[in-house]
């Protein structure tokens, strides 16, 4: 069964501290990786897609990398307006359809 | 422009009674899902439509059945509804299912007391 694991639950950071964040994932053969950012009562906005390792995908101040066991999420210089819930998702080869298993999420605070 | 538009954004109900959440969107896109968030956060699929016939339909209740009268459309109905029920259900769809993303409504809030 694919699993994704995400850490940490929840980061708080000051305005300018650059961090990490992980998403580790096990999948038999992976088709897509994806970040999406999740707003307080809002749906998932979609930010990267991943398709093999040693990719890379940069937005704003956003990076996203991918290796064969584990994506992470770097965010420089954060702002406030960049405080959400980010939210990992491993789709497979295998199977029909465009399942996406997602991950729980890491609540990310910045702080002025 | 809404892309993903779901309606209502809250549904409060009783136990045992039937609802109906309604989802259109206007991207063009062929492939339409229906997530359910728990209190957790935890995302997980329930089914998904391809050119409105279904081709993802996980471990669910039958209490729920989805229809998706044409492309745009993916409606959801739940008999019979019970406690657990509470959750936040989201509309999402796809251009095709080979691994593009998915652009997700702002969910509905279905509370059952």
């Amino acid at each position: 069964e694919d699993q994704v694991t995400q850490s940490p639950e929840a980061l708080r950071l000051q305005e300018g501290e650059s961090s990490s964040l992980n998403c580790s994932y096990t999948v038999s053969g992976l088709r897509g990786l994806f970040w999406y950012r999740q707003d307080p009562g809002k749906g998932p906005e979609f930010l990267f897609t991943l398709y093999s390792a040693g990719e890379e995908k940069e937005k704003e101040r956003l990076k996203a990398t991918l290796t064969k066991k584990e994506s992470f999420l770097h965010i420089t210089a954060p702002k406030p307006e960049d405080s959400a819930t980010y939210l990992c998702a491993v789709q497979p080869v295998r199977g029909g359809g465009n399942k996406l298993t997602f991950g729980t999420g890491t609540q990310l605070k910045v702080e002025l | 422009d809404t892309a993903v538009s779901q309606t209502p954004k809250y549904l409060v109900t009783q136990m045992g009674n039937d609802k109906s959440i309604k989802c259109e969107q206007n991207l063009g896109h062929d492939t339409m899902y229906w997530y359910k968030q728990d209190s957790k956060k935890f995302l997980k699929i329930m089914f998904s439509y391809n050119n409105k016939e279904l081709i993802i339909n996980e471990t669910v209740p039958n209490r729920f059945s989805p229809k998706s009268p044409d492309k745009a459309h993916l409606n959801l109905h739940i008999n019979s509804l019970e406690l657990g029920d509470s959750a936040v259900y989201f509309c999402a769809s796809s251009l095709g299912t080979g691994g593009s993303p998915l652009h997700f409504g702002n969910g509905t809030r279905l509370t059952v007391t």
